[in-house]
C-alpha cells in the first residue's frame, strides 16, 4: 500500500456520460497529481494542485475538470466521455509541490476506465 | 518544451544478464531525473533520482542510473537481472527551478527477464 488511494478501481460507464474519479494523497503529502495512461499517449500530465489550489495545467481537455479539497482529497470529473477517453488514471501525491525541493511522487494504483 | 525518449520499446534478457535501459532527455534548462518501476496491475514506483551531485546514482535494489549532461541522457542499468524485475520502466525529467512538480515521462521501456 503506497499511502495513495484511489477510487473506484474499476469504472465501465457509456459514452456521453459523466464520472467523478477520487484520490485521497498520503498523509502529510500537500500535492495532487493526475495523470492519464494509455496506450497511444503513454503516460500524460493531467493538472496539479497544491495545498486546494491548481499549481499547473497539461494536456486536460475542457471536458475535464479537478479540485482539491480542504481535506487534501481530489478528484477528477470526467464528462462527456467518448470511446478516447478509456485509460488509466493515476493520482499522484507529494510533500511539495515545486520542482526544487522534489523529492518524487508516490503513486495510486489507478482506476481503469473504460467507456462503451 | 521538455521532452523524453525511452530508445526501446521493450528489452528481453535471460536472467543474471546485464541489461540497460536507454533513456535521452531534451530540455533547455537544468533538468531533475527520475525513473519509475510500474508491476503489473500497479502504479508507479521510485526507483531512483537524479537532483544534483554525483551523477550516479543507485537503488536499493541493485539498478544504477549516469546521469549525461553532454549527452543528456539517464540510462538505467543493472550488471545482473532477476525474474522478479520484470516490468515496465518509465523515465522522466522535471524542470529544474519550476515551481511545479509536473513530470514528462517517456513512453516506457518493457524489461522481460526470461529464465
Amino acid at each position: 500500500d503506497s499511502g495513495v488511494t484511489q477510487t473506484p478501481k474499476h469504472l465501465i460507464t457509456a459514452t456521453g456520460q459523466r464520472v467523478t474519479l477520487r484520490c485521497s494523497p498520503r498523509s502529510g503529502d500537500l500535492s495532487v497529481y493526475w495523470y492519464q495512461q494509455s496506450l497511444d499517449q503513454g503516460l500524460q500530465f493531467l493538472i496539479q494542485y497544491y495545498n486546494g489550489e491548481e499549481r499547473a495545467k497539461g494536456n486536460i481537455l475542457e471536458r475535464f475538470s479537478a479540485q482539491q479539497f480542504p481535506d487534501l482529497h481530489s478528484e477528477l470529473n470526467l464528462s462527456s466521455l467518448e470511446l478516447g477517453d478509456s485509460a488509466l488514471y493515476f493520482c499522484a501525491s507529494s510533500v511539495e509541490g515545486s520542482a526544487s525541493h522534489f523529492v518524487g511522487y508516490t503513486f495510486g494504483s489507478g482506476t481503469r476506465l473504460t467507456v462503451v | 518544451a521538455q521532452s523524453v525518449t525511452q530508445l526501446d520499446s521493450q528489452v528481453p534478457v535471460f536472467e543474471e544478464a546485464p541489461v540497460e535501459l536507454r533513456c535521452n532527455y531534451s530540455s533547455s534548462v537544468s533538468v531533475y531525473l527520475f525513473w519509475y518501476v510500474q508491476y503489473p496491475n500497479q502504479g508507479l514506483q521510485l526507483l531512483l533520482k537524479y537532483l544534483s551531485g554525483s551523477t550516479l546514482v543507485e537503488s536499493i535494489n541493485g539498478f544504477e542510473a549516469e546521469f549525461n549532461k553532454s549527452q543528456t541522457s539517464f540510462h538505467l542499468r543493472k550488471p545482473s537481472v532477476h525474474i522478479s524485475d520484470t516490468a515496465e520502466y518509465f523515465c522522466a525529467v522535471s524542470e529544474g527551478g519550476s515551481n511545479t512538480g509536473k513530470l514528462i515521462f517517456g513512453q516506457g521501456t518493457t524489461l522481460q527477464v526470461k529464465p
